[in-house]
């Protein structure tokens, strides 16, 4: 199992610019989250989902898209960048949401000038 | 008010030593307690999943206090290798909500 899988590793893009990040997972989990972490503030939740077909915000969901279409994957989309959303970006899967441990991919470091 | 806070530290403790982190959450729906750790610029990983009952895994104890609305972590006989930085994950309605953080450096 490579287990959770995120791509690219480093990205810088330009203010205005769109992109996605992507995450895979192959532990057939049903709940998948997004992450970002900043000097000082922990992580903090950007959107969830507990199936596939179903996703919902967390603590930080604005300048952020997600879609479920498949169990594996959970990707990502920067609509239009801004240096604010410069940080790392984590994506973490569990069995369900609740008393399962999450599993963390190895992160995306976004520089946005 | 966060939802869940924790001190960031640093704790420097020597080596051998026994050092304790807090966290307390303030929803009391909170359904499940987690510590992680995370080494620099890597992923969180699992440390210990925390029961009503505490739990020890080893050199760990984590214990949760409901009525209080806090969680702890012991670490005794401190390692080098402890150092890292623990997280506080608190599940709320299908949520996992981490705490900032709190530092912890192990000196020789």
């Amino acid at each position: 199992n490579a287990g959770v899988t995120q791509t690219p590793k480093f990205q810088v893009l330009k203010t205005g610019q769109s992109m996605t990040l992507q995450c895979a997972q192959d532990m057939n989990h049903e709940y998948m989250s997004w992450y970002r972490q900043d000097p000082g503030m922990g992580l903090r939740l950007i959107h969830y989902s507990v199936g596939a077909g179903i996703t919902d915000q967390g603590e930080v969901p604005n300048g952020y898209n997600v879609s479920r279409s498949t169990t594996e994957d959970f990707p990502l989309r920067l609509l239009s960048a801004a240096p604010s959303q410069t940080s790392v970006y984590f994506c973490a899967s569990s069995l369900t949401a609740g008393v399962d441990e999450q599993f963390f991919g190895p992160g995306t470091r976004l520089t946005v000038l | 008010r966060k939802e869940v806070e924790q001190d960031p530290g640093p704790f420097n403790v020597p080596e051998g030593a026994t050092v304790a982190f807090n966290c307390t959450y303030s929803n009391s729906a909170s359904q499940s307690f987690f510590w992680y750790r995370q080494d620099c610029r890597k992923e969180p990983k699992l440390l210990m999943s925390v029961y009503s009952s505490g739990n020890e895994d080893g050199r760990f104890t984590a214990q949760l206090n409901r009525a209080s609305q806090y969680i702890s972590l012991l670490i005794r006989d401190s390692k080098l290798s402890d150092s890292a930085t623990y997280l506080c994950v608190v599940n709320i309605r299908q949520k996992y909500i981490f705490g900032t953080g709190t530092r912890l450096k192990v000196l020789a």
